[in-house]
């Protein structure tokens, strides 16, 4: 059975930072992997999918990688700022009845 | 603008009633879903649909029930048989199952039962 994890739960940062959130699933066997934010009391915006046969993907100021042997996706911020506050989740798509399997999300708080 | 709608935003209801969470979307979607939210569990799939008149239950389908009429709308019932029905409820939807297609959410239900 698919289990994704995302690691650390919360994360502290000031301004400016470079940061990366991680994700890592136990079943290569993925058609994409997909990338959210959460704003409190909010739907789940996208920011960035992955199908398996990519890399990476680019977007503004975020970036994904897939690496899909090891089981992981790394989500990197550049520069970051306060807007940037919110849980990340990350989600994979094993194709199997359509269902993604979700990580818990990290909670990230970007202090001015 | 295209979008999924999930009304309302609030629902309060007495512990014993059914509700029903509206989900309407117009990107011309042939998937839909619904997630329940809970504090340190993630998200949870209830139910979901690839195609009008057909759905599929997920992991936590006992005590909810679906319909899809139209390809558009997408309404999820809460009854009197779920047990812990207090929760953030999100609806999703994309255009197929498939490697390219990115899922999209509403903005969220939260019901409250007392």
């Amino acid at each position: 059975k698919q289990e994704v994890t995302q690691i650390p739960a919360a994360l502290s940062v000031p301004e400016g930072e470079n940061l990366v959130l991680n994700c890592s699933f136990t079943d290569s066997a993925i058609y994409n992997l997909q990338w959210f934010r959460q704003d409190p009391g909010k739907g789940l915006t996208s920011l960035l999918l992955i199908q398996s046969s990519q890399r990476e993907q680019t977007s503004g100021r975020l970036n994904a990688s897939l690496d899909k042997s090891s089981g992981r996706s790394t989500l990197y911020i550049a520069a970051s700022q306060p807007g940037d506050s919110a849980t990340y989740l990350c989600a994979v798509d094993g194709g199997s009845q359509g269902n993604l399997i979700f990580g818990k999300g990290t909670k990230l708080s970007v202090k001015p | 603008d295209g979008g999924i709608t999930q009304s309302p935003k609030y629902l309060f209801r007495k512990e014993g009633q059914n509700v029903t969470l509206s989900c309407e979307q117009n990107l011309n979607h042939d998937a839909m879903y619904w997630y329940r939210q809970d504090p340190g569990q993630g998200l949870r799939l209830i139910y979901y649909s690839q195609i009008v008149n057909d759905f599929q239950k997920g992991d936590i389908a006992e005590g909810y029930s679906v319909s899809r009429e139209k390809k558009e709308s997408f309404p999820l019932t809460v009854t009197s048989a779920q047990k812990n029905p207090t929760a953030f409820y999100l609806c999703a939807s994309r255009l197929r199952q498939g490697a390219d297609s990115p899922l999209h959410f509403g903005n969220g239900t939260r019901l409250t039962v007392t």
